[in-house]
């Protein structure tokens, strides 16, 4: 069965210090890893996809990384505008397109 | 703006009573999906459709049903509620081709159960 496990559930940063998210999955075959960043109210955005084992992504103070067994979203210099939840999802290699996703890091940026 | 509306935003309603949610993808998405977001659990997969056809089914309960029509509008359809069942619903599209992972989620419809 699919499992997508992120931690830690909550973490609390000082403007500028950098830090990193983990989410460690597992599925039968991965089609692709996908981060989203959730505002509270909101619907999830789109960050990254990965593919493959060694693949990063960045976009302004974000950068995923991608293993055999998780994947990591660094947030370098992070501020108080990247206070939201991240989401991380994986999608199998067989059956739906259907996304798998984990409950998420809920992360405060403090000025 | 995703592109993905969803209606209505906010829907209180009481147990046993049967609600309709509804969504328009972004235009020229053929895939609609159907999620439910509650407090303590994270984003669980309900039903997913390709251009009016059902393709996946994930934790969907008996009481909930959907469609997709020819205008590709989806339809989720919760009926008997239960106080468990309030939740946020949220509809997402996506495209064909290879990033059929990038979802584009609509606001979302807060369903409270009284």
């Amino acid at each position: 069965e699919d499992q997508v496990t992120q931690s830690p559930e909550a973490l609390r940063l000082q403007e500028g210090e950098s830090s990193s998210l983990n989410c460690s999955y597992t599925v039968s075959g991965l089609r692709g890893l996908f981060w989203y960043r959730q505002d509270p109210g909101k619907g999830p955005e789109f960050l990254f996809t990965l593919y493959s084992a060694g693949e990063e992504k960045e976009k302004e103070r974000l950068k995923a990384t991608l293993t055999k067994k998780e994947s990591f979203l660094h947030i370098t210099a992070p501020k108080p505008e990247d206070s939201a939840t991240y989401l991380c999802a994986v999608q199998a290699r067989t059956g739906a397109n259907n996304l798998f996703f984990g409950t998420g890091t809920r992360l405060t940026v403090i000025p | 703006d995703s592109g993905v509306t969803q209606t209505p935003k906010h829907l209180i309603t009481a147990t046993g009573q049967r609600v309709t949610l509804r969504c328009s993808p972004r235009s020229g998405d053929l895939s609609v999906y159907w999620y439910q977001q509650s407090l303590d659990q994270g984003l669980q997969f309900l039903i997913q459709y390709y251009n009016g056809e059902e393709r996946a089914k994930g934790n969907i309960l008996e009481r909930f049903s959907a469609q997709q029509f020819p205008d590709l509008h989806s339809e989720l359809n919760l009926s008997s509620l239960e106080l468990g069942d309030s939740a946020l619903y949220f509809c997402a599209s996506s495209g064909t081709g290879v990033n059929t992972g990038e979802l584009f989620f609509g606001e979302g419809s807060r369903l409270t159960v009284l």
